[in-house]
């Protein structure tokens, strides 16, 4: 079985601050992750994914998300937080032996505060 | 480039009466579609997926189906819904069956039920 752990359900940080959002992960094989984010009554968007190589991840709107496998975890940063990102954030996780489904976390309300 | 379509954007129906919420995507062919709800503005719940015309696996069993008639077209139906079948329903389409591939989520219908 796999599985998708965000510890933080509320994350606060200050404008021009950096961030990061935490997330662990556990699964069979080779894993596969992603970052989603989701802004209010619209559907999850696409971040950025590891799927093997470089550790650091770089995504989308300035985002990356550090790979780390003795740790199992796969925390999503940014070097200087916007208003503007503040959202929903999901971490996802599929293993190399599964091809449909991915694990969902249950979500880092991540809040950029002026 | 792809786009996924959902409709109605938000719903309200009374205990007891049917349900067809629908889903196409437009750009691709063959994708693997996905049924998701989400309670709560938090964790996503995988309810079916699809890999082709007229195949569907479930993975939660409840009052609710879905069906596949054309390529690109995924509907989610129930005959008669229940309270508990409130939230925010996600339609998502991916690729091929690569276990790398991320999944493309549409906007959502919030189905409020009375």
């Amino acid at each position: 079985a796999q599985s998708v752990a965000q510890p933080e359900d509320q994350v606060n940080v200050a404008e021009g601050n950096p961030l990061t959002v935490k997330c662990t992960y556990s699964v069979s094989g080779n894993p596969y992750l992603f970052w989603y984010v989701q802004y209010p009554n619209r559907g999850l968007q696409f971040l950025l994914k590891y799927i093997t190589g470089d550790n650091l991840v770089k995504g989308s709107y300035g985002f990356e998300a550090e790979f780390n496998k003795s740790q199992t975890s796969f925390h999503l940063k940014k070097p200087s937080a916007l208003v503007s990102d503040s959202a929903l954030y999901f971490c996802a996780v599929r293993g190399s032996g599964s091809a449909r489904q991915l694990t969902f976390g249950s979500g880092t309300q991540l809040t950029v505060l002026p | 480039s792809q786009t996924i379509h959902q409709w109605p954007a938000t719903l309200v129906q009374p205990v007891g009466s049917p349900l067809s919420l629908e889903c196409t995507v437009e750009g691709t062919s063959n994708p693997n579609l996905y049924w998701y709800r989400q309670a709560a503005g938090r964790g996503l719940q995988l309810l079916f997926y699809s890999v082709g015309i007229g195949q569907i696996s479930s993975e939660v069993p409840q009052n609710l189906s879905a069906s596949r008639p054309q390529d690109r077209q995924f509907i989610l139906s129930s005959k008669k819904l229940l309270l508990s079948d409130s939230g925010f329903y996600l339609c998502a389409w991916s690729t091929g069956t690569g276990a790398d591939q991320p999944q493309h989520f549409g906007d959502g219908t919030r189905l409020s039920i009375l």
